[in-house]
């Protein structure tokens, strides 16, 4: 069974700052990750996807992923308080076919403070 | 643009009182999910349908049972509820990589459904 590990915080950082989300998991073999946000009483929703080592970058966002020290992490660059939300990292399971059902983190709570 | 969209959003049972969630989705998805969502747990993968007429076990089936009825609706029954099922379950849907290879494994979410089980 694949694991997903993340700092459940919260995280607090002052609006402006970089906001540092980090997350690992177990498995060697695993080709793609996924960031969701979360607000509170709401439904996750994708923000970003990686697949292939190095960063990506996506307005004030950027994941980052190392294969080799099975490591993900997401940036978040000039923090707004409407970033307060908690963050979650998804990996595929080799179950439920070819695409795999995603398993969840535990979510990293952040709050930017103004 | 509904998406997924679950009912009921609010539902407070007694215990040993059964109950069906319900989910339908108007993204032409083929594969469908139901997690719960229990603090400090994150999300834990209850059951899900990769296709229409196929349901499989995630991580934590024991206490339900789901049915896919057709391609738009996969539905979530608590046969007997205990106070441990008391969480958050959200419903979400996924298309085929072959159909949208840029959107494999982005899972749509339902707005959830809040059940407490006294």
């Amino acid at each position: 069974q694949k694991e997903v590990e993340q700092n459940s915080g919260p995280l607090s950082v002052p609006e402006g700052a970089i906001a540092s989300l980090n997350c690992t998991y177990s498995d060697r073999v695993s080709q793609s990750f996924f960031w969701y946000r979360q607000y509170s009483g709401k439904s996750p929703e994708l923000i970003m996807s990686i697949y292939s080592n190095g960063d990506k970058e996506d307005g004030r966002f950027t994941a980052q992923l190392n294969k080799a020290s099975q490591y993900v992490s997401l940036l978040i660059r000039d923090s707004q308080p409407s970033d307060s939300a908690t963050y979650l990292c998804a990996v595929p399971t080799p179950y439920g076919g070819s695409q795999g059902n995603l398993i969840f983190g535990k979510g990293t709570k952040l709050s930017v403070k103004p | 643009n509904a998406g997924v969209t679950q009912t009921p959003k609010f539902q407070v049972l007694k215990t040993g009182q059964s109950m069906t969630l319900q989910c339908a989705q108007d993204m032409n998805h083929n594969s469908m999910y139901w997690y719960r969502q229990d603090p400090g747990m994150g999300l834990r993968l209850i059951y899900y349908s990769a296709s229409e007429g196929t349901t499989d076990k995630g991580e934590v089936p024991n206490g339900y049972n789901v049915s896919r009825l057709n391609k738009r609706e996969f539905s979530l029954r608590l046969e007997s509820a205990a106070p441990s099922q008391t969480s958050v379950y959200f419903c979400a849907s996924k298309g085929s990589a072959v159909a949208d290879p840029s959107g494999a494994n982005v899972l749509t979410f339902g707005a959830g459904s809040r059940l407490t089980v006294l």
